[in-house]
């Protein structure tokens, strides 16, 4: 089974932190995700990566960057976190090849809470 | 760019019986991927049912089956003999030159 994991569930921050959300997958993905997911939005790509040291921008990348330094970990980072960044952040990994490669695999999710 | 629209924000299913999620899309494209996830409450999002765009024959996953109309750009999700484990938000997505997921419908499922 593919595993997907983040490295907190719940994390509380202060408005201006510096936040990093961490995200390894362990079977060898090449492609890797983060998203938001807020009521009545659904969920809304924030960054994605085809591969190590790449990344593309996705619908709202504005007060986030990513890195991706090796194949099976993604990290993003909130630059200087600000309340409108409270949300629950998922991530998600996928095969480069399709068509499996078109499924994608989600992590269980950080709900992240800016005071 | 591409939309995906789930308009049932909250359903509601007897135990057993059968009930249907909608989810409507707009593309231009012609080669694209339609799922549907699932996810329960505080649990991971999982797939639940996948369909190739160029397929016509409606996937089919157990009790989860789609109605996949291609040119009303409409995939429903069909639950038969409804079970208490269904209880989850339920998302509708595309997959074409980008990723797509509907706004979500909450399924609750009555014992």
């Amino acid at each position: 089974d593919v595993k997907v994991t983040q490295s907190s569930r719940y994390l509380v921050k202060r408005t201006g932190e510096k936040v990093f959300l961490e995200c390894v997958q362990d079977m060898d993905h090449e492609n890797m995700f983060w998203y938001r997911q807020d009521p009545g939005l659904g969920l809304r790509l924030i960054y994605f990566s085809y591969d190590v040291k790449m990344k593309e921008k996705g619908d709202i990348p504005e007060g986030y960057s990513v890195s991706r330094e090796k194949k099976e970990r993604f990290s993003l980072i909130l630059e200087s976190a600000s309340t409108n960044q409270t949300s629950m952040y998922l991530c998600a990994s996928s095969l480069l090849s399709a068509p499996q490669g078109e499924t994608q695999y989600f992590g269980p999710g950080t709900r992240l809470l800016v005071l | 760019a591409q939309t995906v629209t789930q308009s049932q924000p909250e359903m509601s299913v007897q135990e057993a019986e059968t009930v249907t999620l909608s989810c409507t899309y707009d593309t231009s494209e012609s080669d694209y991927y339609l799922f549907w996830y699932k996810q329960p409450p505080s649990r991971q999002m999982i797939l639940v049912i996948r369909q190739e765009a160029y397929k016509q024959q409606n996937a089919t996953e157990n009790r989860f089956s789609v109605n996949f109309q291609k040119a009303a750009k409409s995939f429903s999700l069909k639950i038969s003999d409804s079970q208490l484990g269904d209880a989850a938000m339920y998302f509708c997505a595309y997959k074409g030159n980008d990723m797509r997921f509907g706004a979500g419908t909450r399924l609750t499922v009555k014992p």
